[in-house]
Parts: C-alpha cells; structure tokens; sequence
C-alpha cells in the first residue's frame, strides 16, 4: 500500500525541541520529493518546508520557521525528518508529510500522511 | 508571497445541488492551482491540478475552470460523502507554495 506515516508529535514546552519522522511505503521514495505542511488547530494549510530528492539537495523554509527547523531525509530507511527547535506556541498543530508531484515551482502534493500532532504548551 | 482568497467560508447544500466553491489568487497564476479535499479529521486528498485536470480515482462529478486570477471549483451534484473542507494552493512563483483559508461544505 502507498503511504506515508507520521511519528514523533507531542507535547513541548515553549523553546524545546522535538523531532518528527515520516515514513514511506509502496513506492520509489528516493525518487520524489518531500515536504512538511503544518495545519494549526481549525485553521487552514501551510507549507513549512522542501526537500529535493536529488544527490545534490535543494531545501527551502518558509520564513516562519526558517533558522529554527531543519529538513532531512534518509533514501535508504525510506523515511524524512523534521528537527524543530526553539519551538513556539504558535508552531502548535498537525504536522503531515507531503508527497510532491512535479518540478518547483511548479510543484503540489498529492500524497499526504495521516498527521502528527505537536502542542507547544507550558 | 501570492495570497489565495477563498469564496464562501462555509456553504450548506442538498444532496444532488450543483455547488461552486471560488479560489482568488492576489496576482496571477497562469492555472498553476490544485484543490484538495479534506474530510474531519482525515489528510488532505488531491482532487484536480492545473485547475481544471482531475486527478485519477476523483469522481467526474468534480470539475475545475478559471484563469488569471480567479478559479472555481465545481461540484456537479453534491453527494454525502462530499462534506469536507476544500483548499486551494498555488504553484505559480513558488516558494512558498500558498493555499487558501478553505471553504467548509456542509449537506442540509
């Protein structure tokens, strides 16, 4: 079955770290791209971050988070990352994994994982 | 960063109605725009990309058009399984890759 699943969500406090994965199966995961989008709590979508699936990777941030989180991934254990430190309240939401579809900037998602849940709370 | 706006935030409507949700782009976009489907508590679900070419296994009763900076998203006769939120999201002059806050259906 093609799927991704999201792990490593929970709750931390203003300023610590956390580590979220994403693992990949049913298909050629070195051969795609990847991206983090964030959902806050009953709002809408936002892209967070890019990773490229090329030897010499390209990354891209939004801004919001730029300085603060970083992307990765590993092509042999089929799985992404995103290390996110300093965290905010305002990071508190359901973090999905994205497949990419495309070339940037023409690029778009379609595959999505399940979520995983970060509350930033004291 | 281009802005997406979306038109209605939330519309009721009856099963087998004819509903158009409406996607406005702050500059624009050259149909570089896909939607999504979300159900509660579920992904998102890609349904069309290049704003009007409908991605495998979404029924025929989805259907996209628009251009420049306004779009639309049209659900030809609106079944129970289609209560969800819909985004749409840019892909023109990226990144960032920007969606719209969402338009909530709900069946009467």
């Amino acid at each position: 079955e093609v799927q991704l699943v999201e792990s490593g969500g929970g709750l931390v406090q203003p300023g610590g770290s956390l580590r979220l994965s994403c693992e990949a199966s049913g298909f050629a995961f070195s051969g795609y791209t990847m991206s983090w989008v964030r959902q806050a709590p009953g709002t809408g979508l936002e892209w967070v971050s890019y990773i490229s699936n090329s030897r010499s990777v390209t990354i891209y941030y939004a801004d919001s988070v730029k300085g603060r989180f970083t992307i990765s991934r590993d092509n042999v254990k089929n799985s992404l990352y995103l290390q996110m430190n300093s965290l905010r309240d305002e990071d508190t939401a359901v973090y999905y994994c994205a497949r990419g579809v495309g070339a940037v900037p023409e690029y778009y998602f379609d595959l999505w994982g399940q979520g995983t849940l970060v509350t930033v709370s004291s | 960063d281009i802005q997406m706006t979306q038109s209605p935030s939330s519309l009721s409507a009856s099963v087998g109605d004819r509903v158009t949700l409406t996607c406005r782009a702050s500059q624009g976009i050259r149909n570089s725009l896909v939607w999504y489907q979300q159900r509660p508590g579920k992904a998102p679900k890609l349904l069309l990309f290049a704003a009007s070419r409908v991605q495998s296994g979404v029924p025929s009763r989805f259907s996209g058009s628009g251009s420049g900076t306004d779009y639309t998203l049209t659900i030809s006769s609106l079944q129970p399984e289609d209560a969800a939120t819909y985004y749409c999201q840019q892909y023109y002059n990226t990144p960032p890759w920007t969606f719209g806050q969402g338009t909530k259906v709900e069946i009467k």
